[in-house]
């Protein structure tokens, strides 16, 4: 089936590094793949989407571009704040059209 | 804001006893939801899709008669826990399709069901 795997937290970086997060996934057919974001006390949300191989999606100055060749969506951003200290969760909607979600990275930035 | 709201955000309840979570859109309808159980360290497993007006559909290995789900209107869904044990402890979460894409989804800020 569907899975998802990222790698494990908790990620710690001082503010204005670069960050990565890395996500592979194991989907039969063409998978549409999300980045959600859970902030402290809060649902999770959208943050990024790509639906087809080599889109990258975009949001909040975070990227991650969809490649197929090695079936990974790593997100990236040049220069973490505090305020992106949170649960980042890689996911994807396969050949059932239901999110399949990784276990999530937890983001610390520290000034 | 929060277009999806969950009640409660915690409770504790004893085993034998049955928990209800209530999970609302808000400023929107929405004809399915879904519902999610979270692990610690784990990630979020689909429990079931509540599709109102008829019968939830469960995934593989899920209890229907221990998850009750009932969508009750457009905006409403609730999940009962019945007869709750300590291994139903956990942190549940709802969301509502966002659009037409299955993947884009509002989320609930989760319950944490706690059982002695």
């Amino acid at each position: 089936g569907d899975s998802v795997t990222q790698m494990e937290g908790p990620v710690t970086l001082s503010e204005e590094a670069f960050l990565t997060i890395n996500c592979t996934y194991t989907a039969t057919g063409y998978p549409s793949l999300f980045w959600y974001v859970q902030y402290p006390g809060e649902g999770l949300q959208l943050l990024l989407k790509a639906t087809k191989a080599d889109d990258k999606g975009s949001n909040k100055g975070f990227e991650a571009t969809y490649r197929k060749e090695t079936t990974s969506f790593h997100l990236e951003k040049g220069s973490v704040q505090v305020s992106d200290s949170a649960v980042y969760f890689c996911a994807l909607t396969g050949t059932a059209s239901k999110l399949t979600f990784g276990t999530g990275t937890r983001l610390q930035v520290t000034l | 804001g929060a277009v999806v709201s969950q009640h409660p955000s915690r409770v504790i309840c004893k085993s034998g006893t049955s928990v209800k979570i209530e999970c609302r859109s808000l400023d929107f309808q929405a004809t399915t939801m879904f519902w999610y159980r979270q692990f610690p360290k784990k990630s979020l497993m689909l429990m079931a899709t509540s599709n109102e007006g008829s019968k939830a559909t469960y995934e593989q290995g899920v209890e229907k008669d221990k998850f009750l789900i009932n969508h009750a209107s457009l905006t409403l869904s609730t999940l009962t826990v019945t007869s709750a044990h300590p291994e139903d402890s956990s942190f549940y979460i709802c969301s509502a399709p966002r659009g037409t894409s299955s993947g884009e989804q509002f989320f609930g800020p989760g319950t944490r069901l706690t059982v002695l």
